[in-house]
């Protein structure tokens, strides 16, 4: 099994461009999250799935969506990317709040 | 809202010195408490994990932690450190039948010198 896959592993950014964050999982997880990563801030919330279709806010959502069409994807998307999120993301996946998270490798974003 | 204090931004010590992380938890209720660590430049992995039962609980690579219910905390400690245990150490909790959210601490440093 592959796990949590996310793609792509870098990518420099010019203020204001968008893009897609993508991240796929194998293991039937109904719960999917992506955290950002900053030095000293520890992993912080952006949002949240529990389910195909149900997607929920976490602490920093500003400037990010999401969906969850299927239950295997959950893409993150930047709609006008700034400075402020230059950071590393990590989607993670779990069976529910009694499970532990399995992380993607994640992805480093450099904001110009 | 639930929030996480790990006490210690920066742990450095010498091999076969022991190891003790805090955490500290805000929410009263019934929780979840993990502890992940991040090898340099890789993911997160799971340590260990408290959900019910022997508040003692061990992981893997010989860490343990503690749940003392009546002062919020699950900290982590290793009797004898390893060189190979230089990582960065994240505590986060979740309340269960709630919202799913998990909510990380800040992350301890853990330097351990040959």
């Amino acid at each position: 099994n592959a796990g949590v896959t996310q793609t792509p592993k870098f990518q420099v950014l010019k203020t204001g461009q968008s893009m897609t964050l993508q991240c796929a999982q194998d293991m039937n997880h109904e719960y999917m999250s992506w955290y950002r990563q900053d030095p000293g801030m520890g992993l912080r919330l952006i949002h949240y799935s529990v389910g195909a279709g149900i997607t929920d806010q976490g602490e920093v959502p500003n400037g990010y969506n999401v969906s969850r069409s299927t239950t295997e994807d959950f893409p993150l998307r930047l709609l006008s990317a700034a400075p402020s999120q230059t950071s590393v993301y990590f989607c993670a996946s779990s069976t529910g709040s009694h499970s532990p998270l399995h992380f993607g490798n994640g992805t480093r974003l450099t904001v110009t | 809202a639930q929030s996480v204090s790990q006490h210690n931004h920066h742990v450095i010590l010498s091999e076969a010195a022991s190891l003790e992380l805090g955490c500290n938890y805000s929410y009263g209720g019934t929780v979840n408490l993990f502890w992940y660590v991040q090898y340099p430049g890789q993911h997160l992995q799971l340590l260990l994990k408290y959900f019910s039962g022997d508040p003692l609980v061990k992981g893997i690579k010989g860490f343990e932690a503690e749940f003392i219910k009546s002062k919020f905390s699950f900290n982590l400690r290793k009797p004898s450190v390893q060189w190979s245990d230089t990582a960065e150490y994240f505590c986060a909790v979740n309340a269960p039948g709630g919202s799913e959210k998990l909510v990380f601490g800040k992350g301890t440093k853990l330097t351990v010198n040959p």
